[in-house]
């Protein structure tokens, strides 16, 4: 089946330009988390929605950051007045499960550039 | 607050090699997932070891889950180009929905 889409692929922006990042989750996922993810490192938790409880956004760094997820399905990822510091890989992830394994199905990444 | 301490976070050896990643905690985890992700992708999903002291295969890779949940380990048997990657690791509270991630082994296999 489908697996986690993104959208778009590559993003470059000036900075001080607001940007919009899209998943689209595998089918039946209730879990969907957004990552940051740095050239070659490791992955930070940016925010966790499940199902249509309210999301936990204690990973977004700053109030430029923030996101909705539509009907249970889509999110968008916004940042706003982007800064030169947001360069980097935002990664989706969606989960089936509400708690247990919590294993996270990713999709390919946004590589954001802001110049 | 949780921490999982990953090494070594860059290896380059020769095709035909073994190696171990390590992943190490003071805390316990009720699960432990290994992924790996390729350049210009997103992580994929390896293995989950649920069980303390639990060895996992997956042809030519070893996975182990130390007895206490705290740490695990991941072996590769003749490594071989194809297994480049950045390898992670994550480990899952008991009760929390996030994960726990380790920084990462960025591994190069040279022909």
């Amino acid at each position: 089946g489908a697996g986690v889409s993104q959208s778009p692929s590559n993003k470059v922006t000036e900075k001080g330009k607001d940007v919009e990042l899209r998943c689209d989750p595998i089918s039946g996922h209730t879990a969907l988390y957004w990552y940051r993810q740095s050239l070659g490192q490791g992955l930070e938790f940016l925010i966790y929605f499940q199902g249509n409880s309210a999301p936990d956004k204690s990973g977004l760094p700053s109030d430029r950051f923030s996101a909705e997820r539509t009907g249970g399905s889509v999110s968008t990822l916004t940042i706003q007045r982007t800064q030169q510091e947001d360069s980097a890989v935002y990664l989706c992830a969606s989960s089936p499960s509400r708690q247990g394994l919590g294993e996270q199905y990713f999709g390919p990444g946004t590589r954001l550039t802001v110049t | 607050t949780q921490l999982l301490e990953q090494s070594p976070q860059f290896l380059s050896i020769q095709e035909g090699e073994n190696l171990t990643v390590y992943c190490n905690s003071s805390s316990v985890f009720s699960s432990l997932q290994w992924y790996r992700q390729e350049p210009g992708e997103g992580p994929v999903l390896l293995v989950t070891v649920v069980t303390g002291g639990e060895v996992k295969k997956l042809k030519r890779l070893t996975f182990q889950f130390g007895d206490a949940r705290k740490d695990s380990s991941l072996h590769i048997t003749a490594a071989q180009p194809g297994d480049t990657g950045l390898y992670l690791c994550a480990g899952a509270g008991y009760s929390n929905y996030q994960l726990i991630w380790g920084a990462g082994t960025k591994l190069i296999i040279k022909p």
